[in-house]
């Protein structure tokens, strides 16, 4: 069964520092690799993912993330924080083996940039 | 484009009472899920399907009913709340299954 772990309950930044949010993997087959997030009272909006091809993935708002397998990890990360980027963010898995296989989320990493 | 609405977006209910969450999509996706979101333990999937007519158990199904009647609605239903139900509820849609997922602004459900 995948798994996901974010090691870090809260991440704390400074605005115009860069950012990196922290995200390890566990699937038997090739990984389908997600980041979303959740502002105050909203919905979980998508980021970013991995399929498959380049490693360093580009997504929205500036994000970027680096797949790398032999690490199996997935760190969402920005060259400069905004303050605006505060939210809560979440990484998902899904192996990407034939048949369904469920979307597993990790537990969230708030993410707090000071002004 | 409205994506995916669910209502209602608040509910307080007492212990044995029933109701259901109503998620439409009009993205005309096929696959559609409902998560629960509880503090420190991220989403966890409670029903999904793959298509209209379909559903299937996620991960935490007990004390839900789901039914996909029409491919845009997403009906999840609680026929004797209890207090462990408290949480707040999102439905999501996607294109295939290994799309990303799109999701609405989320019910929050109080049992008392």
């Amino acid at each position: 069964a995948q798994s996901v772990a974010q090691p870090e309950d809260q991440v704390n930044v400074a605005e115009g520092n860069p950012l990196t949010v922290k995200c390890t993997y566990s699937v038997s087959g090739n990984p389908y690799l997600f980041w979303y997030v959740q502002y105050p009272n909203r919905g979980l909006q998508f980021l970013l993912k991995y399929i498959t091809g380049d490693n360093l993935v580009k997504g929205s708002y500036g994000f970027e993330a680096e797949f790398n397998k032999s690490q199996t990890s997935f760190h969402l990360k920005k060259p400069s924080a905004l303050v605006s980027d505060s939210a809560l963010y979440f990484c998902a898995v899904r192996d990407g083996s034939t048949g369904f296989q469920k979307l597993v989320f990790g537990t969230g990493t708030r993410l707090l940039v000071s002004p | 484009n409205a994506g995916v609405t669910q209502t209602p977006k608040f509910r307080v209910l007492k212990t044995g009472q029933s109701m259901t969450l109503l998620c439409a999509q009009d993205m005309n996706h096929e696959y559609m899920y409902w998560y629960r979101q509880d503090p420190g333990m991220g989403l966890r999937l409670i029903h999904y399907s793959v298509g209209e007519g379909t559903t299937a158990k996620g991960e935490v199904p007990d004390g839900y009913n789901v039914s996909r009647l029409k491919k845009q609605n997403f009906l999840l239903g609680l026929e004797s709340a209890a207090p462990s139900q408290t949480s707040v509820y999102f439905c999501a849609s996607s294109e295939n299954r290994g799309g990303e997922l799109f999701f609405g602004e989320g019910s929050r459900l109080t049992v008392l």
